[in-house]
This record gives structure tokens, C-alpha cells and sequence, in this order.
């Protein structure tokens, strides 16, 4: 089994729709990250979250918000979709401490129409 | 700035080494990555070397990391068609109490026979 799964895969919505993104791990690490990734563009943070109680904005957060609701699950929301937010999202988890290494879920692909 | 430039597009024949290159601006780096995306997956995390290393080798895979001309690159021995994917070179910076990682656009290798 997938240590960082991501539902739905797919999704197609329409502009002005509220989405919601899952992410769940059985790492057992604390923080959390969220990615968006446009063709030519790699990787870009969104949101990211230490422990349950702490959330952070990353570098491109305007239009989305996101949840810690419990250590293994870290939810992204797009308030009301627009069509540049038509992008592959990418959950990904790392221990924290010593450790730099993030490990990544197998991303969402997301069109707004 | 922080900035992780890498070439957009590789191929080489089937049995021939791969040399993928990736630039970075931020001599802070902590930890360089390499990571690889199929189509359709997440990424994979395929190896990565600290800092203060010049290389490191695994198996068919050998990072070269040239810390004064800010230079990394992954050498693939042996280049098979199962290979072919996208290739995303990050540094990690500690940045604010968390570890940043900055993603190049990715290379995409093709191997043809």
C-alpha cells in the first residue's frame, strides 16, 4: 500500500464550484506539504503544517486554504475554482528533525472548466 | 535568489550513460535532490547527496555536486527505456523554521532504441 495516498485523482469541476483535495499518510510524519505543478514551471508550495495546530502559507496561496484535521490527514480547498487553478496537485510528507527528505503522494490532476 | 534551473528536454540511445544538468543560486542548500516522475505518478524520490559531499553513487545512478560553480548532475549508467520520465532536480533551504525545497522545471529524458 501507498505510504501518501491522494483522492480524487481526477477531477473536472466548473468555475465558481468549492474542491476539496485529500491527503492521508501512514508515515507517521508531522509535517505536511501541498504543490502545485504547471508544465514548465516544477513545483510550487502552496501550504505547509508542522503538526495539527500549525499551518503555514506557502509561496502561492491565494484562492485555496487548506486543514490539518488529524496528524495523517492534511485536506486542500479551492473556495470557488477559477480555470488557472487547472494544474496537478501534489501532497508530500516529511519526518521533520533531522531529516530534509520529503516523500510525495501520486497527485491529482485538477481541470477547471 | 532562490532559482534551480535545469535543461527541458534529453535523449539518448538505449545502453548509453545519461548526464542530466541542474544549476542553483542559493549556496545555503542543505540537502540536493533528485527525483523522477513517470507519466501519470507522483514523484519518486531516486537519490540525494548532502551538502558538503561531492558525490555519491547507487548502483546505476551517480550524483556529481560541484558546490562552487552551484552545479549538480545525475549520471544514469546503462540507460533502459524504463528510464524515460521527467527528471526534477531541489535544493532544500532551511527557510523559517521549516525545510524549503525549490524544484527546477524538470528535464524529460527519452530513451530511444
Amino acid at each position: 500500500d501507498a505510504d501518501v495516498t491522494q483522492t480524487p485523482r481526477n477531477r473536472i469541476t466548473k468555475t465558481g464550484k468549492r474542491i476539496m483535495l485529500e491527503c492521508s499518510q501512514t508515515k507517521g510524519h508531522d509535517r505536511m506539504y501541498w504543490y502545485r505543478q504547471d508544465p514548465g514551471l516544477g513545483l510550487r508550495l502552496i501550504y505547509y503544517s508542522f503538526d495539527v495546530k500549525d499551518i503555514n502559507k506557502g509561496e502561492i496561496s491565494d484562492g485555496y486554504s487548506v486543514s490539518r484535521q488529524a496528524q495523517a490527514k492534511f485536506s486542500l480547498s479551492l473556495e470557488s475554482a477559477i480555470p488557472n487553478q487547472t494544474a496537478l496537485y501534489f501532497c508530500a510528507t516529511e519526518a521533520g528533525g533531522r531529516s530534509d527528505t520529503q516523500y510525495f503522494g501520486p497527485g491529482t490532476r485538477l481541470t477547471v472548466l | 535568489g532562490e532559482d534551480v534551473e535545469q535543461s527541458l528536454f534529453l535523449s539518448v540511445r538505449e545502453g548509453d550513460s545519461s548526464v542530466i544538468n541542474c544549476t542553483y543560486t542559493d549556496s545555503s542548500s542543505t540537502y540536493l535532490y533528485w527525483y523522477k516522475q513517470e507519466p501519470g505518478a507522483g514523484l519518486q524520490l531516486l537519490t540525494y547527496i548532502f551538502s558538503n559531499m561531492d558525490m555519491k553513487q547507487d548502483q546505476r545512478l551517480t550524483v556529481l555536486l560541484n558546490k562552487k560553480d552551484k552545479h549538480l548532475s545525475l549520471r544514469i549508467a546503462d540507460t533502459q527505456t524504463g528510464d524515460s520520465a521527467i527528471y526534477f532536480c531541489a535544493e532544500s533551504i532551511s527557510s523559517g523554521g521549516y525545510n524549503k525545497l525549490i524544484f527546477g522545471a524538470g528535464t524529460r529524458l527519452a530513451v530511444h532504441p
